[in-house]
């Protein structure tokens, strides 16, 4: 059973640079066709998907974030990280880390991570 | 960006009763729209997929339907569990998006 855990602050000040790790178990990063993704949720707001990539490195990125998100894997640890930088209040959220297969199909349990001072 | 709107986006239902939740998208996106069940504190969770094909280990009361621009997601005899809230989602076309969610309430 393919599980997935994030790790991290869970506090970024302003202006900084939220960094996530997501480490996989039970699967292999580099499985053909599977891609790897961060969604979050904002406190009283829906789902947001951030971005996904490939164990080749090939990454897509939502637009509305897409100057500010850089997507990363490591096959040799099984693990894929997310970057987001110059952070405000409005990133405070969940965020989880997704196995995709067309669908999210499989979710960590998400990490909570607040923007302030 | 393809905008997914649900409606209702809250219903107040008995046990036992069907719920039905329906979400419109801006574009023909095929069958290519999925449904999440996301409780307090926990990680959504995949009810549907692809419009209609179930997910092992989700009861058979869940069930969904559409094709294009409309979806519905059906609960066929609400049971308490089932109070949360339900969003859908497409990945059709990049960016993927979600529904704003639709909040069931166990009367």
């Amino acid at each position: 059973q393919l599980q997935l855990q994030e790790s991290g602050p869970r506090l970024v000040k302003p202006s900084e640079t939220l960094s996530l790790t997501c480490t996989v178990s039970g699967g292999s990063i580099d499985t053909p066709n599977y891609y790897w993704g961060w969604l979050r949720q904002p406190p009283g707001k829906g789902l947001e998907w951030i971005g996904s990539i490939y164990f080749s490195s090939t990454a897509y990125y939502n637009p509305s974030l897409n100057s500010r998100v850089a997507l990363s894997i490591d096959t040799s640890k099984n693990q894929f990280s997310l970057s987001l930088s110059s952070v405000t209040a409005a990133d405070t959220a969940v965020y989880w880390c997704a196995s995709l297969l067309g669908v999210i199909d499989h979710w960590g349990q998400g990490i909570p991570v607040a923007v302030s001072s | 960006e393809i905008v997914l709107t649900q409606s209702p986006e809250f219903q107040s239902v008995t046990p036992k009763e069907k719920v039905t939740i329906t979400c419109r998208a801006s574009q023909n996106i095929g069958n290519s729209l999925h449904w999440y069940q996301k409780k307090p504190d926990q990680s959504p969770k995949l009810v549907i997929k692809y419009t209609s094909q179930s997910i092992s280990g989700v009861p058979s009361r869940f069930s969904g339907a559409g094709s294009g621009t409309e979806f519905t997601l059906t609960i066929n005899g609400l049971e308490a569990e089932d109070a949360a809230a339900y969003y859908c989602h497409q990945s059709s076309t990049l960016p993927w998006t979600f529904g704003q969610g639709t909040e069931v309430e166990i009367k």
